[in-house]
């Protein structure tokens, strides 16, 4: 079945660097679009970073903008998340999501989500 | 970027109820909205994309309508497993956004 695996989170002080992964498996992972999306303890969900099935195109959200890089290998089916310049704010859960599909025009939604890793970002 | 504003903040009804959520966008977004159930402790689920269209093995209780700027979710007799948080977002434009999320619980 379609799942993917996030790992990497952890306890990090402000200033620091982390770099989480997604395993991807049961679909074609270079097919596909792939986000990360957090959720700040108790708080709703931000979409922070996107790139495309080749890599070429990558978009951020302004919060993280000039401080953490998406990546992606397609011959190991994961994506990763290079995370600089952590600020306390940056503590939350992390979520991979696939996105949209190359051959399928507007098919860009969160579907499905892995089960996130946690950041903490605290002195 | 487009605001997506939910209410209400927090529904309570009755299980075998209807509940009914909203979900606005600050400009239009045609129907390039998703809803999303997501429970304690647990990554958000698909439940609606293209405004109105069940995702895979959603059942048919849940249903969604709407276009441009105004949205709806309709959940029709509540079962307790539905009792969780839903959140509405955009995909028209960058940046993807997110409504701030409606709690369904029970009363």
């Amino acid at each position: 079945q379609v799942q993917l695996v996030e790992s990497g989170g952890g306890s990090v002080k402000p200033g620091g660097s982390l770099r989480l992964s997604c395993a991807a498996s049961g679909f074609t992972f270079g097919d596909y679009y792939m986000s990360w999306i957090r959720q700040a303890p108790g708080k709703g969900l931000e979409w922070i970073a996107y790139m495309s099935h080749s890599g070429s195109t990558k978009y951020y959200a302004d919060s993280v903008k000039g401080r953490f890089t998406i990546s992606r290998d397609n011959a190991k089916n994961s994506l990763y998340l290079q995370m600089n310049s952590l600020r306390a704010e940056d503590t939350a859960v992390y979520f991979c999501a696939r996105d949209g599909h190359k051959l399928v025009a507007g098919r860009d939604w969160f579907d499905p989500w892995g089960q996130g890793t946690l950041v903490t970002v605290s002195s | 970027e487009i605001v997506m504003t939910q209410s209400p903040a927090t529904l309570s009804v009755s299980p075998g109820e209807r509940a009914t959520l909203s979900c606005r966008a600050s400009h239009s977004i045609s129907n390039n909205l998703a809803w999303y159930q997501q429970k304690p402790g647990q990554a958000p689920r698909l439940l609606i994309y293209g405004a109105s269209t069940r995702a895979t093995g959603i059942p048919a209780t849940f249903s969604g309508s709407g276009s441009g700027t105004e949205f709806t979710l309709t959940i029709s007799s509540l079962q307790s497993e539905d009792f969780a948080v839903y959140y509405c977002q955009q995909y028209n434009q960058w940046p993807r956004t997110f409504g701030q999320g409606t709690k369904l619980e029970i009363k």
